[in-house]
């Protein structure tokens, strides 16, 4: 069984371009969830896909954005980067059931985003 | 809102000693609380996670954590502490259903073993 892959592992723009980082979700999972880590804290909750729908934000402006395709990967878009962007971003998915409470999210390697 | 607090940026034990990781919580109703270790260039690996139930939880790598509900804590345990322990540790809080998947973590706390 394939564990979550994100693509690229390393990338450096510079502020004001835009980047798309790419998720391949674990085999039978239908949900993905993007967190952005910067240095020295803990990772923030941006947004979650379910079903190629979002499914929930977290604090972060609407130059994030995101996709889902139907084999459940998923895409994170971020327009006019800012040096503040600079971060590693994961991602992790889980196998949703409507009803079913909880089920364990695992996470990638993540992307590594510097903006210069 | 939801928030995680992690009291100790760094923590430095000696290789067999043991180890207590502080985590304290903020949650409107019954969380869901994990905690995660994170090697340098690795994703997040769980560790433990708290639904319901027994307040005391086991997890892997012989650790265990509590869920005091009066003090709002998930503080982990680990008896016997492995060089190969030395890492970055995040406690996490979170919800089910259409909130599951959603975590709020702490800053995390580093964790350097000492021979």
């Amino acid at each position: 069984e394939t564990g979550v892959t994100q693509s690229p592992t390393h990338l450096i723009k510079t502020r004001g371009q835009q980047v798309t980082l790419r998720c391949s979700s674990q085999s039978g999972h239908n949900t993905v969830s993007w967190y952005q880590q910067a240095l020295g804290q803990g990772p923030q909750f941006i947004f979650q896909y379910y079903r190629e729908e979002e499914n929930g934000r977290g604090n972060f402006p609407p130059r994030f954005s995101g996709l889902q395709f139907p084999n459940y990967s998923s895409e994170l878009n971020v327009n006019a980067l800012e040096l503040d962007d600079s971060a590693l971003y994961l991602c992790a998915s889980s196998r949703n059931l409507a009803g079913a409470g909880y089920n364990e999210q695992f996470f990638g390697p993540g992307t590594r985003l510097t903006v210069l | 809102a939801q928030s995680v607090t992690q009291p100790d940026i760094h923590i430095t034990v000696s290789e067999g000693a043991s180890l207590e990781l502080r985590c304290n919580y903020s949650y409107g109703a019954t969380p869901y609380l994990f905690w995660y270790v994170q090697s340098p260039g690795q994703g997040l690996q769980l560790l433990l996670k708290y639904f319901s139930g027994d307040t005391l939880v086991q997890g892997i790598k012989g650790i265990e954590a509590e869920f005091k509900r009066s003090q709002s804590s998930f503080n982990l345990r680990k008896p016997s502490v492995h060089w190969s322990d030395a890492a970055e540790y995040f406690c996490a809080v979170g919800g089910k259903n259409t909130n599951a998947g959603k975590s709020t973590f702490g800053d995390g706390t580093t964790l350097t073993v000492k021979p």
